[in-house]
């Protein structure tokens, strides 16, 4: 089956803890988006990458850090310095960066901080 | 700059009647328009995208959408509700010089049985 994946799909983290999200898509696209969703607020971007070792800031890139060592795999760190990071993260990936190709989402990791 | 307005939170509507979800677009070029579909804890599944051509657009399950160039409008219909269309439908844009997706904050739509 090619698709995405992320891992785990429920965390938990203390506060002052980082914690890494896993992406990984075997569907051979180029570019990878990392969102973040909160009711009523639509999604918002991250991180995104459009081609290996390189990646850009998103509308709301504080807090968060991510790679793009292999063009499968887009992990992104939540890191302490992010304020409010209980929400639900999804990663997409599409074709190109550039264009009409839609994106394709994984299942998401709902981030819990206690 | 781009921007996608879904002006409803909530849509109802009864089972077997025409749904119409809205949305407004704003981008400085040409719009590439898509529609995607999220049921609870899930991700987005792709419904249908404009690219240009025929103003009315068929997708999945059903769906189609209408492009509106003069009133920057991609409306999601269909012609009879099903109860399983329940669901959060999200909007959205890119130009065709852009990077970025831009999301609508979406509109829940409940289809009663």
């Amino acid at each position: 089956d090619g698709g995405i994946t992320q891992s785990p799909k429920y965390l938990f983290r203390k506060e002052g803890q980082n914690v890494t999200l896993s992406c990984e898509q075997n569907l051979n696209h180029d570019a990878m988006y990392w969102y973040r969703q909160d009711p009523g607020q639509g999604l918002r971007l991250i991180y995104y990458s459009q081609i290996v070792n390189d990646f850009q800031k998103g509308d709301i890139a504080e807090g968060y850090s991510v790679s793009r060592e292999k063009k499968e795999s887009f992990p992104l760190t939540v890191t302490s310095a992010q304020k409010n990071p209980t929400a639900f993260y999804l990663c997409a990936s599409s074709i190109e960066s550039l264009g009409y190709n839609e994106q394709f989402f994984g299942p998401g990791t709902r981030l819990t901080v206690l | 700059a781009q921007s996608v307005a879904q002006p409803e939170d909530q849509v109802n509507v009864a089972e077997g009647n025409p749904l119409t979800v809205k949305c407004t677009y704003s981008v400085s070029g040409n719009p590439y328009l898509f529609w995607y579909v999220q049921y609870p804890n899930r991700g987005l599944q792709f419904l249908l995208k404009y690219i240009t051509g025929d103003n009315l657009v068929k997708g999945s399950y059903g769906f189609e959408a209408e492009f509106n160039k003069s009133q920057t409008s991609f409306h999601l219909k269909k012609p009879s509700a099903l109860v399983s269309d329940s669901a959060l439908y999200f909007c959205a844009v890119r130009d065709n010089t852009g990077n970025q997706f831009y999301f609508g904050t979406g509109t829940s739509l409940t289809v009663i049985p």
